[in-house]
């Protein structure tokens, strides 16, 4: 079962603007990930955040993570046109140890 | 220096046929990974690998077949091939077994279309 979703599928913005993506999940978990991914390319890691961790950042991106409410965000601030790329959440599942990916938010910067 | 290298990267062939896609890291990982991802980006772990050992084996076609020579390599042949392998592969290494606890470096990708 497809354990992360995020929302918005699909987000335009424009340069200099923050983007905001959120992921949902059902079931407890020990960490989430964050990763980008360009077209035609393969996946990039972002962030790890542990579910233990309230809060991460990495250069303009902060993750969040609320596990009372099983989500997280992932805040782009000043976005550039290079940021244009899928953005997906991964969860792993306490059972199986299986990392499931959810389909993505399709970030579109416009310079 | 490419990491985890993925060949080729596309992949045009019939149904019926039998291909092959390779993958190799030069990361140092011990456990590597095949995922599938549909039309839709929808991303799904097929197998992974630790040290040449499966471990990871999920609900996946017997015409679907990894090889792990050394743990450095792991590689995928697909028999019979079918309309509905249409679809972007991609070849992955982490540090440890343990999906979640450490990053997946991820290839670029086999797009397999098959006709």
């Amino acid at each position: 079962s497809q354990q992360g979703e995020e929302d918005p599928q699909a987000l335009s913005i424009q340069e200099g603007e923050n983007a905001t993506m959120n992921c949902s999940y059902k079931t407890s978990i020990n960490n989430l990930q964050w990763y980008r991914q360009n077209s035609g390319r393969g996946l990039v890691h972002l962030i790890l955040i542990r579910s233990n961790e309230r809060e991460k950042h990495s250069g303009r991106l902060r993750v969040t993570l609320d596990t009372s409410k099983k989500s997280s965000s992932l805040l782009i601030t000043a976005s550039r046109a290079a940021d244009t790329a899928s953005y997906f959440c991964a969860t792993d599942e306490n059972q199986g140890g299986k990392l499931i990916f959810g389909q993505g938010t399709e970030l579109s910067v416009k310079p | 220096d490419t990491a985890v290298s993925q060949t080729p990267k596309y992949l045009v062939t019939q149904m019926g046929n039998d291909k092959s896609i390779k993958c190799e890291q030069n990361l140092g990982h011990d456990t590597m990974y095949w995922y599938k991802q549909d039309s839709k980006k929808f991303l799904k772990i097929m197998f992974s690998y630790n040290n040449k050992e499966l471990i990871i084996n999920e609900t996946v076609p017997n015409r679907f077949s990894p090889k792990s020579p050394d743990k450095a390599h792991l590689n995928l042949h697909i028999n019979s091939l079918e309309l509905g392998d249409s679809a972007v592969y991609f070849c992955a290494s982490s540090q440890v077994p343990i999906q979640g606890q450490s990053p997946l470096h991820f290839g670029n990708g086999t797009r397999l279309t098959v006709t």
